[in-house]
């Protein structure tokens, strides 16, 4: 049982575009929800988070939207740049489950020029 | 710097042999865990420990031990490897619950 879904394994967007990310989850004990970035022969990077007391985290270029009841968020850049692109992944947690985080397969962003 | 350092990060074994991928951590972090990245399937948290001397499973814990004896290493065992344990590893630490967690660089992993 796969606890947290980006369906879509890929995204092409043009540079000076909007990127939307996608993410659903199934567990509604999750309270946390995170943000990566992965570069390849790197390891990912914290992008951005936000808690289940929100509906909406901005840093930047970058949101993060959360809608409870439908068990969806999503990740929106804008504008996008080429340097944006990498693989994406999203990850939740739950602070009953101390330590234990579930993440998605990855979306992998390409930005064209 | 700040930093998680997994060594090795290439390494190529073969099946039963024992080996060890170190992670260390010089950000006094009182969470740490393991996972694999395999095509297709993300990232799988093997164990995790939120302190010294605790430790626990994450979702695919089968065929590896970890210990945390200080707080800054978290070494993960592979005690007789196996192919399906071929995959791309990741030590991540974080400060506490639900916070963001830093990643190694990776430890390409490949059991012939």
């Amino acid at each position: 049982d796969q606890q947290v879904k980006q369906n879509s394994p890929s995204l092409s967007v043009q540079e000076g575009r909007i990127s939307i990310l996608n993410c659903d989850y199934t567990n509604s004990m999750f309270d946390y929800f995170l943000w990566y970035k992965k570069y390849p022969a790197e390891g990912p990077t914290f992008l951005i988070s936000i808690s289940s007391i929100k509906d909406k985290n901005e840093d930047g270029r970058f949101t993060v939207f959360l809608n409870k009841s439908a068990k969806h968020l999503s990740l929106h850049i804008v504008p996008s740049q080429p340097g944006d692109s990498a693989v994406y992944f999203c990850a939740a947690s739950d602070y009953t489950n101390a330590g234990k985080s579930t993440f998605g397969d990855g979306t992998t962003l390409t930005v064209k020029p | 710097e700040a930093q998680v350092t997994q060594n090795p990060r290439y390494l190529i074994t073969v099946t039963g042999k024992k080996l060890t991928v170190t992670c260390s951590q010089n950000m006094n972090h009182e969470y740490m865990s393991w996972y694999r990245q395999d095509p297709g399937l993300g990232l799988r948290q093997i164990y995790y420990s939120m302190n010294v001397e605790v430790t626990d499973k994450g979702d695919v814990p089968e065929g590896y031990k970890v210990s945390r004896k200080e707080k800054r290493n978290f070494p993960l065992i592979l005690e007789s490897p196996s192919p399906n344990q071929t995959s791309l590893y990741f030590c991540a630490s974080s400060p506490r619950v639900n916070t963001e967690a830093f990643f190694g660089q990776g430890t390409r992993l490949t059991v012939v």
